[in-house]
């Protein structure tokens, strides 16, 4: 398996633009998290997915960040409009009973 | 609310010592589960483990090791004869119920010297 897949990898956009984050999962994992680390916050959780129902959503910021998982291969991370104090790396990860697997981030920016 | 501390913002040691993480947590829940993750300077995250509050069983996983100790609420990580490559950021999580929301420490930064 090739581990769970984030992309993009980098994101650079303008304030105000949306933005989307995509996620895909190792198959047979029935739990996805998506996390965010900032300097300043540290890291967080904002939503959790299990098979793919939203079970925890209380860590996403505001109503501008939405968060979807049509199908147990795939999950994305929304934000619209971006804000400057947005920019931060976006961790997916999935889980199987007691081991759990992050993707390699976004590196979001927004100028 | 929840709370995770991690007292030890950076530690350096030199290479083969032996080196222990604090983790002290805060939670009104019976049910909660407690993780360790690593994220070295490449920036990726790495699970470590995840042990449930019924379990207080120390764990050991090659050169790590784990003590969890309900009665002072911390969740210590040990690590045997540690190598430059351990250098990295350790985080420590707390989250309630089987998932939840999860909380985690400030991060302590660990740097093995050669």
């Amino acid at each position: 398996d090739a581990g769970v897949i984030q992309s993009p990898r980098h994101e650079v956009t303008e304030m105000g633009q949306e933005v989307t984050l995509r996620c895909k999962p190792i198959s047979g994992h029935d739990y996805l998290f998506w996390y965010r680390q900032t300097m300043m916050r540290g890291l967080e959780l904002l939503i959790y997915f299990n098979n793919n129902v939203p079970i925890d959503d209380s860590g996403m910021p505001e109503d501008r960040f939405s968060a979807k998982m049509p199908n147990a291969s795939f999950s994305t991370l929304k934000i619209q409009p971006s804000e400057p104090r947005d920019s931060a790396v976006y961790f997916c990860a999935s889980r199987l009973g007691n081991e759990q697997f992050f993707g390699p981030g976004t590196r979001l920016t927004v100028l | 609310a929840q709370k995770v501390t991690q007292a030890q913002t950076e530690i350096s040691v030199v290479e083969k010592e032996d080196v222990t993480l604090d983790c002290v947590y805060e939670t009104r829940d019976t049910t909660y589960y407690l993780f360790w993750y690593k994220q070295p300077p490449s920036g990726e995250l790495v699970f470590l483990i995840r042990r449930n509050s019924f379990d207080e069983q120390n764990e050991i996983s090659g050169r790590y090791s784990w003590n969890f100790q309900k009665s002072t609420s911390s969740f210590n990580f040990t690590i045997t004869a540690s190598q430059v490559v351990d250098s990295a950021v350790y985080f420590c999580a707390l989250s309630e119920g089987n998932a939840g929301k999860s909380t985690f420490g400030d991060g302590t930064t660990l740097t093995v010297k050669p």
